[in-house]
């Protein structure tokens, strides 16, 4: 069935590092969406992107959409304690099923 | 604001009994979904429901089933709890097509002694 991989499973980082988490999908998607899990938390919608190529950004956070609409990345610029969490993509099945949630990417932030 | 919620955040249950997790969404969603999440496995989707009384099967739904009888509650049942079944239980509405944003709600954390 329809996958989506995401990786690293986890990164950690000194405050001020730059930080990448990607996902791929098996399949042609209709959308990716990024939620924000943080610790003790539930997951909490980002953003989503729907066009081939498209970029989004929230402040030091970029997001990218794929020219095959196969693949996505979350970019968050000079890091900081709060944006500990883990960061999950979830794709769009374009036959109109539910999302589809990569693994998620922990990422831990030292000061 | 989108409100989601979920009858206990945390829940201790033995063997063998039969659990209710109820869910509650405030924003007339037409879908609603559960999952589970464990670590390192993501968030697996259960089962979710596009109307009242209409479910369909996620990834995952040998041990469960689910019941919709009014559309802002959605109630997962573990028929006969096992070990196996410890997770975090994640609930999550949205309207529109299903694969739109979802709203979820705070979890429940279900431990099966």
């Amino acid at each position: 069935g329809q996958q989506v991989m995401q990786i690293p499973q986890y990164q950690h980082v000194q405050e001020g590092e730059d930080f990448t988490t990607y996902c791929n999908s098996s399949t042609t998607l209709s959308n990716i969406q990024w939620y924000k899990q943080r610790p003790g938390g539930h997951p909490v919608f980002l953003i989503q992107l729907v066009k081939s190529g498209e970029v989004k950004k929230q402040k030091r956070l970029t997001f990218q959409f794929g020219e095959a609409k196969k693949n996505s990345s979350l970019h968050i610029t000079a890091t900081q304690t709060t944006d500990v969490g883990t960061y999950f993509c979830a794709g769009g099945n374009q036959a109109g099923t539910a999302l589809i949630f990569g693994k998620g990417t922990t990422l831990s932030v030292s000061s | 604001d989108v409100k989601v919620t979920q009858s206990s955040r945390y829940l201790v249950k033995r063997t063998g009994e039969k659990v209710f997790l109820e869910c509650v969404q405030d924003m007339d969603h037409e879908n609603m979904f559960w999952y589970r999440q464990d670590p390192g496995l993501g968030l697996r989707l259960i089962y979710f429901s596009y109307d009242v009384k209409m479910k369909e099967k996620g990834d995952i739904p040998e041990g469960y089933s689910v019941s919709r009888e009014k559309k802002e509650r959605f109630s997962l049942i573990l028929e006969s709890a096992s070990t196996n079944q410890t997770s975090m239980y994640l609930c999550a509405s949205n309207e529109g097509q299903r694969d739109y944003e979802q709203y979820f709600g705070p979890g429940t954390r279900l431990t099966v002694t």
